[in-house]
């Protein structure tokens, strides 16, 4: 079974803190992404990445920064957590597939609070 | 751009019974791919459904089954013989054919409760 995992289910920071949200995946997948979820707002693509080293911005980049050294690991950064950035963070991997068929598989989530 | 646009933040239906999701998109591509998602409380995310837009037949996967209705831009999820375990919310999706990240575009989902 794929496996994706966060290492992180709830997290809390401090205004100003730096935030570090690691994922890695064990299926070998080119694609990683970072969504956040929010009530009444669905998931919101923040980046995303089809190999080591490259990276795209999503729909609401700012504030964020991704890195990815290894082809399993996909890591979220918050330089500059903010009270706005208090939400439900997903990771998922996929193959990278020429038709769009493939499949996004999940992480459970890190439930982050900034105060 | 594509839009996902899902009607129903909330619904309720009776274990065993039938109960229907709703979801419109809005897209100027002639192919692409529509999704289920599912996620349980506390849960990670999983599929639940696929339709490739170029087929006419709608997809069926055991309980599950979608009405896509292509020129009106419609995919709907029925839920045959509610279970207490589909309590979930559920996520209609889309992405480009051709496109290989695959992008989803979500919408802003259904929370579904089952009840005993």
């Amino acid at each position: 079974d794929v496996k994706v995992t966060q290492s992180s289910r709830y997290l809390v920071k401090r205004t100003g803190e730096k935030v570090f949200l690691e994922c890695v995946q064990d299926m070998d997948h080119e694609n990683m992404f970072w969504y956040r979820q929010d009530p009444g707002l669905g998931l919101r693509l923040i980046y995303f990445s089809y190999d080591v080293k490259m990276k795209e911005k999503g729909d609401i980049p700012e504030g964020y920064s991704v890195s990815r050294e290894k082809k399993e690991r996909f890591s979220l950064i918050l330089e500059s957590a903010s009270t706005n950035q208090t939400s439900m963070y997903l990771c998922a991997s996929s193959f990278l597939g020429l038709a769009g068929s493939n499949e996004q598989f999940f992480g459970p989530g890190t439930r982050l609070t900034v105060l | 751009a594509q839009t996902v646009t899902q009607s129903q933040p909330e619904m309720s239906v009776q274990e065993a019974e039938t109960v229907t999701l709703s979801c419109t998109y809005d897209t100027s591509e002639n192919n692409y791919y529509l999704f289920w998602y599912k996620q349980p409380p506390s849960r990670q995310m999983i599929l639940v459904i696929r339709q490739e837009a170029y087929k006419q037949q709608n997809a069926t996967e055991n309980r599950f089954s979608v009405n896509f209705q292509k020129a009106a831009k419609s995919f709907s999820l029925k839920i045959s013989d509610s279970q207490l375990g589909d309590t979930a919310m559920y996520f209609c999706a889309f992405a480009n054919y051709g496109g290989a990240t695959n992008k989803l575009i979500f919408g802003t989902g259904t929370l579904l409760a089952v009840q005993p």
